[in-house]
C-alpha cells in the first residue's frame, strides 16, 4: 500500500469548509484513496472513499488530482462535532488483497466556535 | 441494528493473566477483524477474518489467539497479558475483505496490563 503524508494538526471555523491535505505521491493505478476520522477514544468512522473521480456523499466531498498524487477532503460546513483525528488511507481494493487498512498518525482536526 | 458490539469496555490485568475481548456484529457482514491502537498511534491490525471459518495474520499477531466462533461473533485471545499489550482493541466487520466495503468500528475496550 502507498504512504501518505498529512500535516498533524489543522483548525478550522464553525460554519466554513475545512479542507483536510493528503499525498500520496507513490500510489498505484489501482490503489483507491479512503478517509476515515476517529472522534476522541471512539472507534473510527468511514467517511468517503474514490478512485480517480471526485466523490461526494452527506458527509464530506474527496477531490483527488488529475496525476492522483494527492487529495483533499472537504467538510463544506464544519461543526464543532466535526472535531476528530482524520486518517487517509491508500490501498488495493479487490476481494484478493487483503483486508488490512494502515492507519498513520492522521490530521488532529479542531473546529473553533 | 447495535451494528459491532465489544465486551468488556475496560479490563485491568496483572502480568500472565488471560483474557478473552469479545466481538460481535448484526450486520450479517462476511469480514472481521481486530486491531489495537497505542497512545498517539493510528490503528494496526492484529488478525482478521476473510469470512466464516478462515483467519489470518495482520501486522503485530504475536501474544494473540483468535476465533470466529459464527459469522456474528470474533473474539481475541490473550493468552499470558504482558504490560506491552496496554492498549485500546477495536473490532471492526465490512460486507467483505480487500477493502471493497468500508469497516463498521465498535467502541473498543480499553486494556490495562500491570
Amino acid at each position: 500500500d502507498a504512504k501518505t503524508t498529512q500535516p498533524p494538526s489543522m483548525d478550522c471555523a464553525e460554519g466554513r469548509a475545512a479542507n483536510l491535505p493528503c499525498n500520496h505521491s507513490t500510489i498505484s493505478g489501482n490503489e483507491y484513496v479512503y478517509w476515515y476520522r476517529q472522534i476522541h477514544s471512539q472507534g473510527p468512522q468511514y467517511i468517503i472513499h474514490g478512485l480517480k473521480n471526485n466523490e461526494t456523499n452527506e458527509m464530506a466531498s474527496l477531490i483527488i488530482t488529475e496525476d492522483r498524487k494527492s487529495s483533499t477532503l472537504i467538510l463544506p460546513h464544519a461543526t464543532l462535532r466535526d472535531t476528530a483525528v482524520y486518517y487517509c488511507i491508500v490501498r488495493v481494493a479487490s476481494e484478493t488483497s487483503g483486508s488490512r487498512l494502515t492507519f498513520g498518525e492522521g490530521t488532529q482536526l479542531t473546529v473553533n466556535p | 441494528n447495535a451494528g459491532v458490539t465489544q465486551t468488556p469496555k475496560f479490563q485491568v490485568l496483572k502480568t500472565g493473566q488471560s483474557m478473552t475481548l469479545q466481538c460481535a456484529q448484526d450486520m450479517n457482514h462476511n469480514s472481521m477483524y481486530w486491531y489495537r491502537q497505542d497512545p498517539g498511534m493510528g490503528l494496526r491490525l492484529i488478525y482478521y477474518s476473510a469470512s466464516e471459518g478462515t483467519t489470518d495474520k495482520g501486522e503485530v499477531p504475536n501474544g494473540y489467539n483468535v476465533s470466529r466462533l459464527n459469522k456474528r461473533e470474533f473474539s481475541l485471545r490473550l493468552e499470558s497479558a504482558a504490560p506491552s499489550q496496554t492498549s485500546v482493541y477495536f473490532c471492526a466487520s465490512s460486507e467483505v475483505g480487500g477493502g471493497l466495503y468500508e469497516q463498521y468500528f465498535g467502541p473498543g475496550t480499553r486494556l490495562t496490563v500491570t
